[in-house]
């Protein structure tokens, strides 16, 4: 079973730019959460997405957006990118929807924002 | 908001030791997930945990569901390089519909 697709792996953007990263799910995960890991802050989630409804969300601000395709891809936006955005992003999947399923992550998305 | 502490905050152990390591937090959980990640990758899922009490092994490692529901506890039997890494604890909280990743445990082995 494939695992779940982080892309693109590296990001290099700039201050004020904005950004979309992709993430697809093991197939047959209809489940798709973001997380932001940082040295700071450690890793925080950001949203949750089932069915293409935005199910759960975390403390950012509203420049983080997502969307989940029926297909159960889902792509992760930012906006007006800031210093402080840079981060691994990390996509997680699972088969059921609910903070209390186990997620299966993929590699990352390492954007840094000069 | 939540925080999840975890301690040790880096071990640094022989090979063929055992280790433990636990997590808590200020507010009750009713899941226990921990995760293992490899420098460049993501978090793995080692071992789910979902009632208090609740003891759960996967090979040489064992987790356990804090009776207070506030903590959880991973041990490693007979280390080896490869247990190298940074273990989490993570979980949501009893309510609300968030969800939290501890503040990590970095593990040595030296062979």
């Amino acid at each position: 079973k494939a695992g779940v697709t982080q892309t693109p792996r590296y990001l290099i953007k700039t201050r004020g730019q904005q950004v979309t990263l992709s993430c697809s799910p093991i197939s047959g995960h209809r489940s798709v959460s973001w997380y932001q890991q940082t040295p700071g802050q450690g890793l925080q989630f950001l949203f949750e997405y089932f069915s293409e409804t935005q199910r759960n969300k975390g403390n950012f601000p509203g420049r983080f957006s997502g969307r989940q395709f029926s297909n159960s891809r889902s792509e992760m936006n930012v906006s007006t990118l800031e210093l402080g955005d840079s981060a691994l992003y990390l996509c997680a999947s699972s088969s059921r929807p609910g903070m209390r399923q186990p997620q299966h992550f993929g590699d990352g998305t390492r954007l840094s924002i000069l | 908001g939540q925080q999840l502490n975890q301690s040790p905050q880096s071990m640094f152990i022989q090979e063929g030791e055992d280790v433990s390591m636990n997590c808590t937090s200020s507010s009750i959980f009713n899941t226990w997930l921990w995760y293992k990640q490899d420098p460049g990758e993501g978090p793995v899922l080692l071992i789910a945990l979902y009632k208090a009490g609740e003891l759960t092994s996967n090979g040489r490692l064992t987790a356990q569901f804090g009776i207070t529901r506030k903590d959880s506890f991973l041990n490693i039997s007979a280390s080896i390089p490869s247990d190298v890494g940074i273990y989490f604890c993570a979980g949501p909280p009893d309510t609300g519909n968030q969800f939290y990743f501890g503040t990590g445990t970095s593990l040595t082995v030296i062979p």
